[in-house]
């Protein structure tokens, strides 16, 4: 399996309601990531997970909160968003921290968020 | 910090021709790596091609390879033989040692029947 798989491929939803994107990859990579990105424009880190532990958080508002269940699994929890947060929500994996600048980073298909 | 940066925000390229799209980068490590991905409109970020700034010799992918000036710090990817497939968004990206990847502003290239 060399596949990130993320679900919902598409969501809908209100400035109150509380939503989780999910992201799954059986490669055996221990580092995963959350992108966001805008139309027209490149991706932006949000969160790193190294050994399911949050090592990196690029200043990300708290009404988004990722989770890190097991090596396998990443999440993103969302609650209180902003039509401003409408975007592409990239999920991405990688073989590990110890020779990270090696690391290739392999994509998900993306979560399309629209909050209304 | 890193900064890459794209300065052609649309190519185009007629079937079967060659085109080179540009980056340029700018940091103060030594040891790095430098990546193309690519997007089409399916959204899924697909790795093309990636250079080790200890290798001298350029990277080659099949119809991709890349032009890697490592003193001038730029880096263009170059497609042959261009197909109807290979219209997309693509991203040049620089990665050092820290886990962080930087993407340029990217490039859209349409490819003419």
């Amino acid at each position: 399996d060399t596949e990130v798989t993320q679900t919902p491929k598409h969501l809908v939803m209100g400035m109150t309601n509380k939503k989780s994107l999910k992201c799954e990859q059986h490669m055996g990579h221990r580092a995963m990531y959350w992108y966001k990105q805008k139309a027209k424009k490149p991706p932006e880190l949000m969160f790193v997970y190294s050994y399911e532990k949050l090592s990196i958080n690029e200043s990300v508002p708290s009404r988004f909160s990722p989770e890190c269940p097991n090596s396998s699994l990443l999440n993103l929890h969302l609650h209180a968003l902003q039509p401003e947060d409408s975007a592409l929500y990239l999920c991405a994996s990688s073989q590990g921290p110890d020779r990270a600048g090696a690391n290739v980073l392999t994509f998900g298909a993306g979560s399309r968020l629209t909050v209304l | 910090a890193q900064t890459v940066t794209q300065s052609q925000p649309e190519m185009s390229v007629q079937e079967a021709e060659t085109v080179t799209l540009s980056c340029t980068y700018d940091t103060s490590e030594s040891d790095y790596y430098l990546f193309w991905y690519k997007q089409p409109p399916s959204r899924q970020m697909i790795l093309v091609i990636r250079q080790e700034a200890y290798k001298q010799q350029n990277a080659t992918e099949n119809r991709f390879s890349v032009n890697f000036q490592k003193a001038a710090k730029s880096f263009s990817l170059k497609i042959s033989d261009s197909q109807l497939g290979d219209a997309a968004m693509y991203f040049c990206a620089f990665n050092n040692a820290g886990n962080m990847l930087t993407f340029g502003g990217g490039t859209r290239l349409m490819v003419k029947p």
